[in-house]
């Protein structure tokens, strides 16, 4: 089966502007995880949607928000850019409930702001 | 707060080697998993153990969780340089998934 698409693969953006990132997970899988992975900080969490609800929130600025339609399909919008939002922008899609949750990423997007 | 800490966070070591790589953690996880990810790509999910004192092999790769669930060791014989990357150990923690910040591997040939 198909497994988690994230799209763009690349983008350049300059400060201050907005930014919309969109990934599809697993067919079947209901929750998606949006995750920033700088090389200082390691994998971060910024959220996790399950079944269009948010259901966890990590410690980023309101800047960075989420949403996820009825298919699963999630996007991560950025508005007022700043230069440390460059980064792996990481997705990753699983079933989202029960006591093994395995966890699928794509291949990631990565933003840089100039 | 669970928290995995993954240790050492960098190893360099000859192709050929015998490598441990160690996940550890206070709290208890009802499963941990462990991911390599290479450089610009989405980590890759290797194995996930979820009975204490479970232990599973991957070719080269042996994963074992702890009798207690609280941590976890991958160990790696006669290293490749295919094996280079960040391998990550991973838990389910509410309703998130929680990281370790990983150990890097470089695998000289």
């Amino acid at each position: 089966k198909a497994g988690v698409t994230q799209t763009p693969r690349y983008l350049i953006k300059t400060r201050g502007q907005q930014v919309t990132l969109s990934c599809s997970p697993i067919s079947g899988h209901r929750s998606v995880s949006w995750y920033q992975q700088t090389p200082g900080q390691g994998l971060q969490f910024l959220f996790e949607y399950f079944s269009e609800t948010q259901r966890n929130k990590g410690n980023f600025p309101g800047r960075f928000s989420g949403r996820q339609f009825s298919n699963s399909r999630s996007e991560m919008n950025v508005s007022t850019l700043e230069l440390g939002d460059s980064a792996l922008y990481l997705c990753a899609s699983s079933l989202g409930r029960g006591r093994i949750t395995e966890a699928f990423f794509g291949q990631g997007t990565r933003l840089t702001v100039v | 707060t669970q928290l995995l800490e993954q240790s050492p966070q960098f190893l360099s070591i000859q192709e050929g080697e015998n490598l441990t790589v160690y996940c550890n953690s206070s709290s208890v996880f009802s499963s941990l998993q462990w991911y390599r990810q290479e450089p610009g790509e989405g980590p890759v999910l290797l194995v996930t153990v979820v009975t204490g004192g479970e232990v599973k092999k991957l070719k080269r790769l042996t994963f074992q969780f702890g009798d207690a669930r609280k941590d976890s060791s991958l160990h790696i014989t006669a290293a490749q340089p295919g094996d280079t990357g960040l391998y990550l150990c991973a838990g389910p923690g509410g309703f998130k998934t929680i990281f370790g910040a990983g150990t890097r591997l470089f695998v000289k040939a």
